[in-house]
């Protein structure tokens, strides 16, 4: 069965500066997705980034960028330049065959 | 566009009680899905559609059932409800064959039960 491990539950950074969430799953597919979703207080869902997994390159989106690891099964989301709005709760997410499944969470705080 | 809408956003139930969550999308996705978010959790898959008419079961699909009897419906049934079923309950809906599509959630519905 397939499995998103997050192994942080809280996180916490300084405004301007760099963090890192961790993301681990386990598959014995070769073909799959993989996203990483922000939950503020509102509760609504927000893409924040994906990444396929035939493609080696790693994904960015402005300050969001991760580093796949597809042998490590490791999906890590970095953030820079942290803003007090980035403070929310974190999702990774896995794909495959259509089944979506949802890794526990990391809650990021943002000091300012 | 309204994409995802989800009924009732509240709702307090006592334990043994049966209520059905609807979920309806005007966005022509094939894949439906219900979750349920319990604190340190995260979201875990009840069940899910892969087009009208199918369903499948997800990682907690004891105590649930779901029917997909249109494309841009997805009901999410409580027969007899119980206290552990005390959760906030999310709908979400993507495209068939583009698995990088990113998913589109409801507001949630948080459902008490006493």
């Amino acid at each position: 069965a397939q499995t998103v491990t997050q192994s942080q539950p809280e996180m916490s950074v300084q405004e301007a500066e760099t963090v890192t969430l961790s993301c681990t799953y386990d598959t014995s597919e070769s073909d799959y997705y993989l996203f990483w979703y922000k939950q503020p207080p509102s509760r609504q869902m927000i893409l924040v980034i994906r990444q396929e997994a035939y493609k080696q390159q790693n994904a960015t989106e402005n300050r969001f960028s991760v580093n796949f690891q597809k042998a490590a099964k490791s999906f890590s989301l970095k953030i820079s330049d942290s803003q007090l709005g980035d403070a929310a709760m974190y999702f990774c997410a896995y794909n495959q065959g259509g089944k979506l499944i949802f890794g526990q969470g990391t809650e990021l705080s943002v000091k300012p | 566009n309204a994409g995802v809408t989800q009924t009732p956003k509240f709702r307090v139930l006592k334990t043994g009680q049966s209520m059905t969550l609807l979920c309806a999308q005007d966005m022509n996705h094939e894949y439906m899905y219900w979750y349920r978010q319990d604190p340190g959790m995260g979201l875990r898959l009840i069940h899910y559609s892969v087009g009208e008419g199918t369903t499948a079961k997800g990682e907690v699909p004891d105590g649930y059932n779901v029917s997909r009897l249109k494309k841009q419906n997805f009901l999410l049934g409580l027969e007899s409800a119980a206290p552990s079923q005390t959760s906030v309950y999310f709908c979400a809906s993507t495209d068939w064959g583009r698995m990088n599509t990113e998913a589109f959630f409801g507001q949630g519905t948080r459902l008490t039960v006493v």
